[in-house]
């Protein structure tokens, strides 16, 4: 079946030690998106990539990086994570960012809880 | 302020109707959409109305759009234990390149 995978499901890092959550998704979106959710909120919008171009938003820390080596493919990286980075993040795609015709369903994987000691 | 709000809790007798309501801020929004979380799990679309109508129907599930108030609700008919779940209301945010503004969330709690 077509779907977003996250690896791994529950990560737990230290304090400032650098980590790496992935996403592979096999539905051949142009849109991968990483969201941040904390627990009782809204999932927060980080970053996008519309095929191999990388929308930043204005106000995700510069301590969160991200990498599309191929279609198939996208990472997020914690430079340094602090206690406050503790999260679910998600990940999703979609069929195209512009959706004046498409409905622009985004579709989840699981996501990746991070616990930060 | 939010640009998406709903209520963070409801609860309902298994087999009543739910209704989870949900302001929204953007008139220019071209799409709303309900998302559902379930324990351990990525959101899943469960519907979604184009701006232009006041009601879409599937299933057991009712969307009623107020685009004067800015209001949107998700009725299930004939609650079942299955349907407990997180609910996320949605829309389209056009002035941010159509980015998706989710709003907290209505947590779903069935009752016996």
């Amino acid at each position: 079946d077509a779907m977003v995978i996250q690896n791994p499901r529950y990560q737990v890092t230290q304090f400032g030690k650098p980590v790496t959550l992935s996403c592979s998704q096999t539905l051949n979106h142009n849109v991968m998106y990483w969201y941040q959710q904390k627990s009782s909120q809204a999932p927060k919008l980080l970053f996008h990539y519309y095929d191999k171009d990388f929308n930043n938003e204005a106000d995700t820390p510069d301590n969160f990086q991200s990498r599309r080596p191929n279609t198939s493919f996208c990472f997020l990286d914690i430079r340094s994570p602090g206690l406050g980075d503790a999260a679910m993040y998600l990940c999703a795609t979609s069929r195209d960012r512009k959706t004046g015709i498409s409905y622009n369903e985004q579709f989840f994987g699981p996501g990746t809880r991070l616990t930060v000691l | 302020g939010e640009d998406v709000e709903q209520s963070l809790f409801l609860s309902v007798r298994e087999g009543d109707s739910s209704v989870i309501n949900c302001t929204y801020t953007d008139s220019s929004s071209t799409y709303l959409y309900w998302y559902k979380q379930e324990p351990g799990a990525g959101l899943q679309l469960l519907t979604y109305i184009f701006s232009n109508m006041d009601m879409k129907q599937d299933q057991r599930l009712t969307v009623l759009l107020n685009k004067k108030d800015k209001h949107l609700s998700l009725r299930i008919a004939d609650t079942q234990t299955g349907d407990s779940a997180i609910y996320f209301c949605a829309e389209i945010y056009r002035n941010r390149d159509d980015k998706i503004i989710f709003g907290k969330g209505t947590r779903l709690h069935i009752l016996p």
